[in-house]
């Protein structure tokens, strides 16, 4: 089946322009999670979506940055006023939910991502 | 908060030749340990996941160990191809957070036919 889908696939924007990302998760996958992903560095948790709970924003670096999810299907990452720091590859990722403490664990199914670069 | 370093950042070896790339976290307090391959231009492929009650998991020619206490994790490839070079990701996820990945930086590996 089709896996996770995001777009653009590449966006060059100048400095203090507004940006939106998009993710297309798996269909069915209840949870939806956003990355960062800096030139040499590791992958940064941004926010999570589980179903119809709050989402956990506790990665968003600034207020600059908004994510929402549209029910359990599409989600748009927003960047406002964009910076140079904000350059990087932002990538999506579903699972089919999450465990706590005591099921399984889910595999986080990851898109493409989105190749930002500002100017 | 949560460390994950990966060693070395990158690696060179003759097709044939055995991959050994090492992960190591700080907070040994985990929920389980992924290891993820990444292509130029592609998204992560998870490749094997190992709940922190495990010691290790395979996947044909690929093998990862957990040592929770010493906060370690080695994945081994045998045999390597041509078509294993790529960047290795590590993650783990914290146990009561178990959705949220830390990630190490990668090691990129050649493999050189």
């Amino acid at each position: 089946g089709a896996g996770v889908s995001q777009s653009p696939s590449n966006k060059v924007t100048e400095k203090g322009k507004d940006v939106e990302l998009r993710c297309d998760p798996i269909s069915g996958h209840t949870a939806l999670y956003w990355y960062r992903q800096r030139l040499g560095q590791g992958l940064e948790f941004l926010i999570y979506f589980q179903g119809n709970s709050a989402p956990d924003k506790s990665g968003l670096p600034s207020d600059r940055f908004s994510a929402e999810r549209t029910g359990e299907s599409v989600s748009t990452l927003t960047i406002q006023r964009t910076q140079q720091e904000d350059s990087a590859v932002y990538l999506c990722a579903s699972s089919p939910g999450t465990s706590g403490r005591e099921g399984p664990s889910y595999e986080q199914y990851f898109g493409p991502g989105t190749r930002l670069t500002v100017t | 908060k949560q460390e994950v370093t990966q060693i070395p950042a990158a690696l060179s070896v003759p097709e044939g030749e055995n991959l050994v790339l090492n992960c190591s976290f700080t907070d040994s307090a985990i929920y389980n340990l992924q290891w993820f391959r990444q292509d130029p231009g592609k998204g992560l492929t998870s490749l094997l996941l190992i709940q922190s009650s495990q010691r290790e998991q395979t996947s044909g020619r690929l093998n990862a160990s957990l040592d929770k206490s010493s906060g370690r994790s080695t994945l081994y490839i045998a045999a390597s191809q041509p078509g294993d070079s790529a960047t290795y990701l590590c993650a783990v996820s914290h146990r009561s957070n178990d959705y949220k990945l830390s990630f190490g930086a990668g090691t990129t590996v050649t493999v050189r036919a």
